[in-house]
């Protein structure tokens, strides 16, 4: 069966620091995969998808950045860190379940910008 | 623009029924989805409708009405663990999720 693991699941950075949060699934391959910021009293913002190694499409403008350097792990990062920047962070990946194309999320990081 | 709406906050009796609504403006459908998601977790996958009707899941159902933009989710008797948030999500003509910010629904004994 397939699963998705996301980390680190909580932590506390200042202002201008760099980012690094690490996804990978397991029991698939090239899986489709999704960063989602979400954010309180709004609907999940996608951030990146990948459809494949090296692949990224982007939806929001912003400092963040994503890579996937391997198939199944799927990277978001940060040069600068901002307040705004603070937020649940969600890693996904596509999937057909009970006939549907359905999102499967990791555990989710939250992130804390001071 | 695309706009999902959904109730902010319900409250509900413990072993009742609950429906939570969701209505939709998008640019074409490709899907309805319901998520749940408990406090400080992920979402999970609760439903998918592409059909109008009702589609029933245990003590979960779920409603679609196209002409309307229209979904409800019906919770039947309901148990504490059911307290979470319920996020109704679009599928767009060009396959992209449009989400609602999510119903928390609060369960009362």
């Amino acid at each position: 069966s397939q699963t998705i693991h996301q980390w680190p699941a909580t932590l506390v950075q200042p202002v201008g620091s760099p980012l690094s949060l690490e996804c990978t699934v397991e029991g698939t391959s090239n899986p489709n995969l999704y960063w989602y910021r979400q954010a309180a009293g709004r609907g999940l913002q996608l951030l990146f998808y990948s459809v494949g190694i090296g692949q990224i499409s982007s939806e929001v403008p912003q400092n963040l950045s994503a890579s996937r350097p391997q198939d199944r792990q799927f990277i978001l990062s940060s040069k600068k860190l901002l307040l705004s920047d603070s937020g649940f962070y969600l890693c996904a990946w596509g999937g057909v379940v009970s006939g549907a194309n359905v999102l499967t999320f990791g555990a989710g990081s939250r992130l804390t910008v001071l | 623009g695309q706009n999902i709406d959904q109730p902010t906050e319900m409250t509900a009796t413990e072993g009742a029924i609950v429906q939570i609504n969701c209505t939709y403006q998008t640019s074409g459908f490709n899907g309805l989805f319901w998520y749940q998601q408990h406090a400080g977790e992920a979402p999970t996958f609760l439903s998918y409708n592409v059909l109008d009707g009702l589609e029933e899941k245990g003590r979960f159902s779920s409603f679609l009405s196209r002409s309307k933009g229209y979904s409800y989710l019906l919770l039947k008797e309901l148990q504490m663990k059911d307290s979470a948030s319920y996020l109704c999500a679009v599928k767009d003509s060009n396959y992209q999720l449009i989400w609602g910010a999510g119903t928390k629904l609060i369960i009362k004994p």
